[in-house]
Order: C-alpha cells, then sequence, then structure tokens
C-alpha cells in the first residue's frame, strides 16, 4: 500500500485548459510538498501546505486535512507547465517523507 | 543564493568502484535531504539530517551507501562497492526546519555504473 496516491498518472490537456491533479495520503502530516520536476530533470518546490490553500500565479494548491486530500490547479494551462507534479507529504511522527509516483503533465499548443 | 549545489553533475564508473557525491546546501538551512530517482521506483528519501545529525537513515538501501554531513556547509553520500543497480540520478535538498520550509533541491547527479 502506497502512503501517497497520484492521480492521474498521465494527463494531456489542451493550451489554456484547467488542469487538476490529486493527491490521496493516508499518514498523518506535519507538512504536504507539491514538486515540480522539469523535462530536464531539475526539481523545484511549487508549495508547501499545512491547511487551506495557497496561490502563486496560475498555480493553486489546496488541502483538506480532515480528508487526507490535496490538489494542485493549474489555470490557463501553457505547454512550459509540461512536467512531472510530485506530490510528497512529512509526517508528524517520527518525521518521515513519502512521495507520490508523480504525474506526468504534457500541455499542447 | 547559489541555491543547493552538488557535484558532479555526471558520474560514470565501473561496477566495483567507490563513488562520493557530494552537496553544499543552502546557508542557513538546518536540513539536508538526499533523494534518489530511478524509473522504477521513482523518487526516493534516502536519508536526512537535521543540525548535521542523522535523524532517518530507513531509506538508505544497504550498508553500500553511507552519508556524512560533517558541518553544516557539506555533505557526502558514497557508495562503496558501486553495482550497475545504483545507476540513478542523485539529488540534495536542504530546507530549514523540516515541516516549516521549502525543499529547495541541486540540480542532481547522474550516476552510471557499469
Amino acid at each position: 500500500k502506497n502512503e501517497v496516491e497520484q492521480s492521474p498518472q498521465n494527463l494531456t490537456a489542451q493550451e489554456g485548459e484547467f488542469i487538476t491533479i490529486n493527491c490521496s495520503y493516508s499518514v498523518g502530516i506535519s507538512a504536504l510538498h507539491w514538486l515540480q520536476q522539469h523535462p530536464g530533470g531539475g526539481i523545484v518546490s511549487l508549495f508547501m501546505l499545512s491547511s487551506g490553500k495557497k496561490k502563486h500565479g496560475r498555480l493553486i494548491a489546496t488541502i483538506n486535512i480532515q480528508e487526507k486530500h490535496s490538489s494542485l490547479h493549474i489555470t490557463a494551462s501553457h505547454p512550459r507547465d509540461s512536467a512531472v507534479y510530485i506530490c510528497a507529504v512529512e509526517t508528524n511522527t517520527g518525521n518521515q517523507f513519502y512521495f507520490g509516483t508523480g504525474t506526468s503533465l504534457t500541455v499542447i499548443p | 543564493d547559489a541555491g543547493v549545489i552538488q557535484s558532479p553533475r555526471h558520474e560514470v564508473t565501473e561496477m566495483g568502484q567507490e563513488v562520493t557525491l557530494r552537496c553544499k546546501p543552502i546557508s542557513g538551512h538546518n536540513s539536508l535531504f538526499w533523494y534518489r530517482q530511478t524509473m522504477m521506483r521513482g523518487l526516493e528519501l534516502l536519508i536526512y539530517f537535521n543540525n548535521n545529525v542523522p535523524i532517518d537513515d530507513s531509506g538508505m538501501p544497504e550498508d553500500r551507501f553511507s552519508a556524512k554531513m560533517p558541518n553544516a556547509s557539506f555533505s557526502t553520500l558514497k557508495i562503496q562497492p558501486s553495482e550497475p543497480r545504483d545507476s540513478a540520478v542523485y539529488f540534495c535538498a536542504s530546507s530549514r526546519p523540516t515541516g516549516t520550509g521549502f525543499l529547495h533541491f541541486g540540480n542532481g547527479t547522474r550516476l552510471t555504473v557499469t
């Protein structure tokens, strides 16, 4: 059983579409991270959440602690958003980390 | 700020050789993480340090892997002896105390063991 489940695994969208990537987890957490891995391999941390909602540009991340679920939304998607998006959680006991397997997003012009 | 600096960017070595990967965290960050990424297993946390002390090394694959953080500005991940199945991209990341700050990743070291 995976502690972190992401969906979908692969996603293809037309430029301009609204995109949602989901993350569910089964452990108690102190924080949830959304990471973006570029086609070149570099990894960037997009958000760190422990409650509520955060917005940065066209990216919005929400978390529902009771439901153990987080979503990453991309508004007005663009080809440069094409990347792998990874959900990661830090547990609130023992500071362990668990990772989703990632969502590969391709935005077509 | 230069960000997290990893070296080398690429390493090709023969099976049985010792490999040492290096990481310089962002100044002021007191948590440092080593990750491995493979096609089969995705991104995995190998070990992390708080204030130079290893906190959780349960992700370290086996005794051939060891990590040290002799001071706040430097860490190494060593594989001895290396095996072809160790081929992967190894990332280092740093942050303020866990649960409070973004993870800042280095560019990774692509290791190929032949």
